[in-house]
């Protein structure tokens, strides 16, 4: 089945450490996003990629990087997490803009 | 921009009740609408969208929402609610220059 799979689905990583979260899609979609979702909280979108123009939010911190290589894969870096940053993290690809998202299950990062 | 208010961050019925949970949105232009579901630990899987043909939307799991343009309603219902029913419900709405918005969500507890 077409799909958007997050790995690991767990993530733990020491305070300060660099650590990369990844996004996989079969569905050829054009557009990749990451959400930041906290604890019962709406997501937070970080970024998007409309093929390979990124897009960042103007209230993404600094700390948050993301790389497309393809249009299969999308890597969400944090390169100094703090303990604010332990949340779910969410991909989601679209075929276009503001149309339905399909999203992976999420990858839980806590930070120690 | 959008707003999307979802009255009530917290439902509780009894299983075999009626499940209604609210959505309103902003926009003088009817946008795409959408409802998803979120279980602990997981992503968002949609349950159904509007996208401007039938008012009345079908989903999965027996869900359906009902689009009232007079009221800038999009509100979800399920006749008869199940145990596996119990998760965090997101309304969102895309708007004609293609930003998505997601609601605080809904959390819904069915009763034995």
């Amino acid at each position: 089945d077409a799909m958007v799979i997050q790995n690991p689905r767990y993530q733990v990583t020491q305070f300060g450490k660099p650590v990369t979260l990844s996004c996989s899609q079969t569905l050829n979609h054009n557009v990749m996003y990451w959400y930041q979702q906290k604890s019962s909280q709406a997501p937070k979108l970080l970024f998007h990629y409309y093929d390979k123009d990124f897009n960042n939010e103007a209230d993404t911190p600094d700390n948050f990087q993301s790389r497309r290589p393809n249009t299969s894969f999308c890597f969400l870096d944090i390169r100094s997490p703090g303990l604010g940053d332990a949340a779910m993290y969410l991909c989601a690809t679209s075929r276009e803009q503001g149309w339905g998202y399909t999203f992976g299950s999420g990858t839980r990062l806590t930070v120690v | 921009a959008q707003s999307v208010t979802q009255l009530g961050s917290h439902v509780s019925v009894s299983e075999g009740a009626l499940v209604l949970l609210r959505c309103n949105y902003s926009s003088s232009v009817p946008p795409y609408l959408f409802w998803y579901v979120q279980y602990p630990n997981q992503g968002l899987q949609l349950l159904l969208k509007y996208t401007s043909a039938a008012t009345l939307v079908k989903g999965i799991n027996g869900f359906e929402a009902e689009f009232k343009k007079s009221e800038t309603s999009f509100h979800l219902t399920k006749p008869s609610a199940h145990m596996s029913d119990a998760a965090e419900y997101f309304c969102a709405v895309s708007d004609p220059s293609n930003q998505f918005y997601f609601g605080t969500g809904t959390s819904l507890t069915v009763i034995p």
